[in-house]
């Protein structure tokens, strides 16, 4: 089941530059999208999300940004920060239909680099 | 700020044992969740949990399988006869209103290891 993909398992970015983490979807019924950010020995912890009418959602440092058309979303951090360093999981839902799951990416190991 | 608690956050059984993880989700929220995440793997979706009953649940939700909320905070999973697969990291989630565009807020774990 690869409905929602992370297609990159890491990524190394300096401290004060911009974070790109990318997620793709397969399913069209999907029409909110969540980022979670998980510490080691920790839970996942919300971040943002963004439902299918929107294009972009902004949270102080964090946007996330949905291609429709493309199946596509991404999460923009800027400036990065040390404490950005974990692991930042995709997850998709398809609350019109009443799905109740959400699916998630592998996720993307995000280090920043001081 | 309101948490998911999660009891213990380490459990080591033997095979074949019966184990029940425990959750306290928070207080207002009606709509629980249960995800495991395989080492390495993906997190995935086991079972969600509304009124007291099953909602929906996944392939991995198999008659081995149980939740229950025996009180007005607990929510617990139970695997009946563990299998060495069911070595993982067990989340629970809550939200307080699935039919809008909530997020789950998730607990922080318990370590299962089966040996």
């Amino acid at each position: 089941d690869q409905q929602v993909k992370q297609n990159s398992p890491s990524l190394s970015v300096q401290e004060g530059r911009i974070s790109i983490l990318n997620c793709d979807y397969t399913n069209s019924m999907f029409d909110y999208f969540l980022w979670y950010k998980k510490y080691p020995a920790e839970g996942p912890t919300f971040l943002i999300s963004i439902s299918s009418i929107k294009d972009k959602n902004e949270d102080g440092r964090f946007t996330v940004f949905l291609n429709k058309s493309a199946k596509h979303l991404s999460l923009h951090i800027v400036p990065s920060q040390p404490g950005d360093s974990a692991v930042y999981f995709c997850a998709a839902s398809d609350v019109a239909q009443g799905a109740q799951k959400l699916v998630f990416g592998q996720g993307t190991r995000l280090t920043i680099n001081p | 700020e309101p948490e998911v608690t999660q009891t213990p956050s380490h459990q080591v059984t033997q095979m074949g044992q019966e184990v029940i993880l425990r959750c306290v989700p928070i207080s207002n929220h009606l709509y629980f969740y249960w995800y495991r995440q395989i080492l390495g793997q993906k997190v995935e979706f086991l079972v969600s949990f509304y009124n007291n009953e099953i909602s929906e649940k996944s392939e991995i939700f198999d008659d081995q399988f149980s939740v229950e909320r025996p009180d007005g905070s607990n929510f617990t999973l139970k695997i009946r006869s563990t299998k060495l697969e069911d070595s993982a990291m067990y989340f629970c989630a809550s939200t307080s209103d699935r039919s809008s565009y909530n997020e789950q807020f998730f607990g922080p774990g318990t370590r299962l290891t089966v040996l």
